[in-house]
């Protein structure tokens, strides 16, 4: 357990549905990011925030998909009109002012069927 | 984004040493070496990080060559459990500091 928490491990959903994930990150760390992890390939970076403020989502993938971090703690991601393309695993990082390493939740699951 | 190149898998008996290699040809002088590894169905857990010396942490060694265009990562005892994809990347240590991962190294230690 790296500490970051992630709801729900699983989602499935129909296409054209929209979907929430959320992310707590480690209680102290004002920097937060998500990820979207297809299979066989690496994860691929979508945005980020500091504290609250998102600094970075020119990698979003489409309108589709937005993230709050409202009062810079926890984050939600959400896509909506789900593609049968979104189908991938979502995950979110967290890292401190001053730490070097970013640590990982366990990642929502997302199939569109 | 991923400026690292890595071998697509690898295999190591259980009980050698693994050497994961990577290239990473084009790394600026204030990027950082990172190794991060994912266990099948798991997010990503740090490993170890450098900038131009040796490192050597709880879990493995790294080492960069003197030019920085390659690195080698290496796990002393390879376990069962340190069946992972293995992902180098280079990290420079200001703004988002993002990580921008590549395919990686699928290593399988064999009993």
């Amino acid at each position: 357990d790296t500490g970051v928490s992630q709801d729900p491990r699983h989602k499935i959903t129909k296409r054209g549905q929209n979907v929430t994930f959320r992310c707590d990150p480690i209680s102290e760390h004002n920097r937060l990011y998500w990820y979207r992890q297809t299979l066989g390939q690496g994860p691929e970076f979508l945005t980020y925030f500091q504290n609250e403020a998102q600094l970075e989502k020119s990698r979003l993938l489409s309108d589709r998909f937005s993230a709050e971090r409202p009062k810079g703690s926890f984050s939600t991601l959400e896509i909506q009109r789900t593609e049968q393309g979104d189908s991938a695993m979502y995950l979110c990082a967290s890292r401190g002012n001053r730490g070097q390493q970013a640590f990982f939740g366990q990642g929502t699951r997302l199939t569109v069927v | 984004d991923a400026k690292t190149t890595q071998p697509p898998s690898m295999d190591c008996a259980e009980g050698r040493a693994a050497n994961l290699p990577c290239n990473h040809s084009t790394i600026s002088g204030n990027e950082y070496v990172y190794w991060y590894r994912q266990i099948h169905s798991q997010g990503p857990q740090y490993i170890i990080h450098g900038l131009k010396n040796n490192e050597t942490n709880e879990m493995a060694s790294l080492i960069i060559t003197e030019d920085r265009k390659s690195s080698t990562l290496i796990l002393p005892h390879a376990t069962l459990r340190d069946t992972a994809v293995y992902y180098c990347i280079v990290r420079v240590e200001t703004g988002a500091n993002n990580l921008f991962f590549g395919t990686g190294t699928r290593l399988t230690v064999i009993p």
